[in-house]
Parts: structure tokens; C-alpha cells; sequence
């Protein structure tokens, strides 16, 4: 079975600093890593995915993740923050079953002005 | 654009209620799911359907039972609605070889 810890559940950090949001998951096959973000009062989006090949990817507004096998993490990075990242974001795995993701508990990113 | 509906945004119910939850997907995807979020609990799998007529328990289907008479259209219910049923209802849909699932905005259900 899988599961998805994101081990800080608030991050709060300033406008243009950068921020790292963690992400460590467990199972025993191999998987397929997402971040979902929710705006306030809104439903969950895809934010990125790794599926295969560059352990690296991005998104379109600047985050980016790395997946690292050997540390079973997927943790989220932006380097300058804006206002409009302010959300909940949400680590989560799936075991190459379209129809089973497992959700982290989420970490609400919040950027003081 | 993927288009998500629920039908209601907020709900609120009396202990021991039926209540019906209403999700809609325009893009013609195989998958709809039901999930409850709750802070510092991520997302739960209630029950998930790959097929009019078809469904599939998920993590925590206790409680409730789910209806797909057509492909666009996933039934929430909970049959006599409790007070630990409070929660935010999220449905989702996604084709049958994507991993990516789409939201619907939400229904916060209050149950006193």
C-alpha cells in the first residue's frame, strides 16, 4: 500500500523569498508522483507530474519538483513567491493505477506581503 | 476545458436526512470519484465508478452508497445523514488512461 506524508502542514513565508514544500511517500512498487493545488474555495488542479524520464519537472508558473527514489521524496520548490501562490497544495501518489491516487494531507502555503 | 459541476456549493442538513450530492462532467471521462476532505486528512476515497453502472468502494465507503445511471452524472448519498459526516465533498472525473483527475469546486456539508 501506499501512503504520502507532507510533513509541515503551514508554511508561511514572505513575497518574493523562495519555498519548499516537503513531500515523502512509501511503496513498495514503483509510483507515479503529482502536487494538486486548491485555490481558496475551489477545487483541486493538477500543479505538475512526474511520470517517467527527467527526474526534474515544472510547472507553468514557475514550481518545480524532484523526484528522488532514494529518499522516496517529490518535495515542491519555487525560488520568488507571489501573493496569488497563496493555497493548499497537496502531494500525491499513485502505483500506475489510473484509478487509485493517494492524497497527502496537504500544506497550506501562505505568502505575508 | 474540463467543466466539474456539483450541485451545491454549501449544504446544510439534519441529523437523520437523506441527502443527494450531484456531480457533472462535460467532457465524456470514463472515471468519477468521490471524495471528503478534511483538515489535516487530505483527501479520502468514499467510492469511485470507471463505467455507467459501475462502482467501487473506496477508502471510507461507510455510510454512504453512490449512483451512475449515466456516464456525465456520479450520485453522492448519504442515506441518513450524521453529524461526523460534516465535511467538504469533492467529486472528480478523469479518462481511462489519464492520471490526471479534474475537480468540481466543492460541497461544504454541514449536518447539525
Amino acid at each position: 500500500a501506499q501512503s504520502v506524508t507532507q510533513l509541515d502542514s503551514q508554511v508561511p513565508v514572505f513575497e518574493e523569498a523562495p519555498v519548499e514544500l516537503r513531500c515523502n511517500y512509501s511503496s513498495s512498487v514503483s509510483v507515479y508522483l503529482f502536487w494538486y493545488v486548491q485555490y481558496p474555495n475551489q477545487g483541486l488542479q493538477l500543479l505538475l507530474k512526474y511520470l517517467s524520464g527527467s527526474t526534474l519537472v515544472e510547472s507553468i508558473n514557475g514550481f518545480e519538483a524532484e523526484f528522488n527514489k532514494s529518499q522516496t521524496s517529490f518535495h515542491l520548490r519555487k525560488p520568488s513567491v507571489h501573493i496569488s501562490d497563496t493555497a493548499e497544495y497537496f502531494c500525491a501518489v499513485s502505483a500506475a493505477s489510473y484509478d487509485k491516487v493517494i492524497f497527502g494531507p496537504g500544506t497550506s502555503l501562505s505568502v505575508i506581503p | 476545458d474540463v467543466k466539474v459541476t456539483q450541485s451545491s456549493r454549501y449544504l446544510v442538513k439534519r441529523t437523520g436526512e437523506k441527502v443527494f450530492l450531484e456531480c457533472v462532467q462535460d467532457m465524456d471521462h470514463e472515471n468519477m470519484f468521490w471524495y471528503r476532505q478534511d483538515p489535516g486528512l487530505g483527501l479520502r476515497l468514499i467510492y469511485f465508478s470507471y463505467d455507467v453502472k459501475m462502482k467501487e468502494k473506496g477508502d471510507i465507503p461507510e455510510g454512504y452508497s453512490v449512483s451512475r445511471e449515466k456516464k456525465e452524472r456520479f450520485s453522492l448519498i448519504l442515506e441518513s445523514a450524521s453529524t461526523n459526516q460534516t465535511s467538504m465533498y469533492l467529486c472528480a472525473s478523469s479518462t481511462s488512461t489519464s492520471y490526471e483527475q479534474y475537480f468540481g469546486p466543492g460541497t461544504r456539508l454541514t449536518v447539525t
